[in-house]
């Protein structure tokens, strides 16, 4: 699996939109952009996922670039229960393990 | 729909002896993944069950083993357990298949080895 950067932290105001990027250039044409988050220590929670086109769900939108060499995950109006840490995975999907790095450190405040 | 369940959710062992996890994945998933995230440490892939069979295995010594049942939990067996085997043990469940299935995770099981 290709390897991502992100930044070790980043701070958000409640309400505001939280916007998390990450850099993967080194991905394939057939691997996926996963992101979750965990809260301390608690299991990870699966956010979203896509390959190519940007995607929304109920929780946050995924920006990828068209040279999928990075990514932005969008959290549209922050709280405080969004203060977690967000890890952004490339992985094959399937038949594939979850490769977690260190993520960012995303503190809302009030 | 029940998520993916993990007992129990504390573990107190000692030096030397054996410990044993368990995963029940969401109904209707067949692949079961297990990681290790250790105090300061990331996320460390373990084992990885789907229908039944170990399909790969994480950087970890053979002490470390599981299985899958046929209703398709598993266990995690630690055996020899070491002080460094404390840890946060998660089990992850997908739909299996090959596709490209999300993992979903559970709460974990906190070992505790004194």
């Amino acid at each position: 699996d290709a390897k991502t950067t992100q930044p070790t932290s980043m701070d958000c105001a409640e309400g505001r939109a939280a916007n998390l990027p990450c850099n993967h250039s080194t991905i394939s044409g057939n691997e996926y952009v996963y992101w979750y988050r965990q809260i301390h220590s608690q299991g990870p929670q699966y956010i979203i996922h896509g390959l190519k086109n940007n995607e929304t769900n109920e929780m946050a939108s995924l920006i990828i670039t068209e040279d999928r060499k990075s990514s932005t995950l969008i959290l549209p109006h922050a709280t405080l229960r969004d203060t977690a840490v967000y890890y952004c995975i490339v992985s094959l999907g399937g038949y594939s393990t979850l490769t977690f790095g260190k993520g960012t450190m995303l503190l809302v405040s009030p | 729909e029940a998520g993916v369940t993990q007992s129990p959710t504390h573990l107190i062992k000692t030096r030397g002896q054996q410990a044993t996890l368990r995963c029940s994945p969401i109904s209707g998933h067949t692949s079961v993944y297990w990681y290790q995230q250790a105090l300061g440490l990331g996320l460390q892939f373990l084992l990885w069950y789907d229908e039944g069979e170990e399909r790969n295995r994480g950087n970890f010594p053979p002490r470390f083993s599981g299985r899958q049942f046929p209703n398709y939990s598993s266990e995690l067996n630690v055996n020899a357990l070491e002080l460094e085997d404390s840890a946060l043990y998660l089990c992850a469940s997908s739909p299996g298949g090959g596709k490209a299935d999300t993992q979903y995770f559970g709460p974990g099981t906190r070992l505790t080895v004194l």
